[in-house]
């Protein structure tokens, strides 16, 4: 158990719809990044928060948006769903968000869009 | 931009047999390396990891030295057993510029199967 928590495990919805994935960090830790697993397109980072502050952006779609509250978790939304968004969504959380941190893993989020 | 690749997949190996993985990487600024690992249905966890040049990470086994003269870092076990089926994925994160960025970028992952 990495101690990174993620809600809801499964999640399946329709095409157009919005939906919000949580994720609670290990306690202590300051940086969450979220991150997108498909088969097409392997492990991709999307965006990064550091205590509330995004510090980092990678290939996130318009669609999609994500905040880190005062208590440090931290949620994603997508909206507008397409099929191409199906993946599964990887919350992970690190002490200071540095690039020599380690990062603590959540189980995951797998969405399925139908 | 940043990126890592790794060998093809999926590598199959019986039992007690040597294991390698290769991963090269091309980085703008002065890179962390990262080899985690992803169980069936489980996220993924750091295996180990190197943050400068000539650094050898090593945890149950396993071992990569972080060679910024090829750009490798290869992970190796000298002994796999079946539990060490998985999918390895190599990766990266990077400080240019003066900042430090902890996004990973990460290889197309090698899945690793171990008969007894």
């Amino acid at each position: 158990d990495s101690g990174v928590t993620q809600t809801p495990k499964h999640l399946i919805t329709a095409t157009g719809q919005r939906v919000t994935l949580r994720c609670s960090p290990r306690s202590g830790d300051l940086s969450v990044y979220w991150y997108q697993q498909s088969l097409d397109q392997g492990l991709q980072f999307l965006i990064q928060y550091y205590n509330g502050e995004e510090r980092a952006k990678g290939n996130i779609l318009e669609r999609f948006s994500a905040q880190q509250f005062p208590d440090l978790h931290s949620e994603l939304n997508l909206s507008s769903l397409e099929l191409g968004d199906s993946a599964l969504y990887f919350c992970a959380s690190s002490v200071e968000g540095w690039d020599t941190d380690t990062q603590y893993f959540g189980p995951g989020t797998r969405l399925t869009v139908l | 931009g940043d990126s890592v690749t790794q060998m093809e997949g999926p590598v199959t190996l019986s039992e007690e047999a040597f294991l390698t993985i290769n991963c090269t990487y091309t980085a703008t600024g002065y890179p962390s390396l990262f080899w985690y690992v992803q169980y069936p249905g489980e996220g993924l966890q750091l295996l180990l990891k190197a943050t400068k040049a000539d650094d050898k990470g090593s945890n149950k086994g396993f071992e990569a030295t972080y060679r910024k003269e090829t750009t490798s870092f290869h992970l190796e076990k000298g002994s796999v057993q079946v539990s060490d089926s998985a999918v390895y994925f190599c990766a990266l994160s990077v400080t240019a510029g003066g900042t430090s960025y902890g996004k990973l970028t990460f290889g197309q992952g090698t899945i690793l199967t171990v008969h007894p």
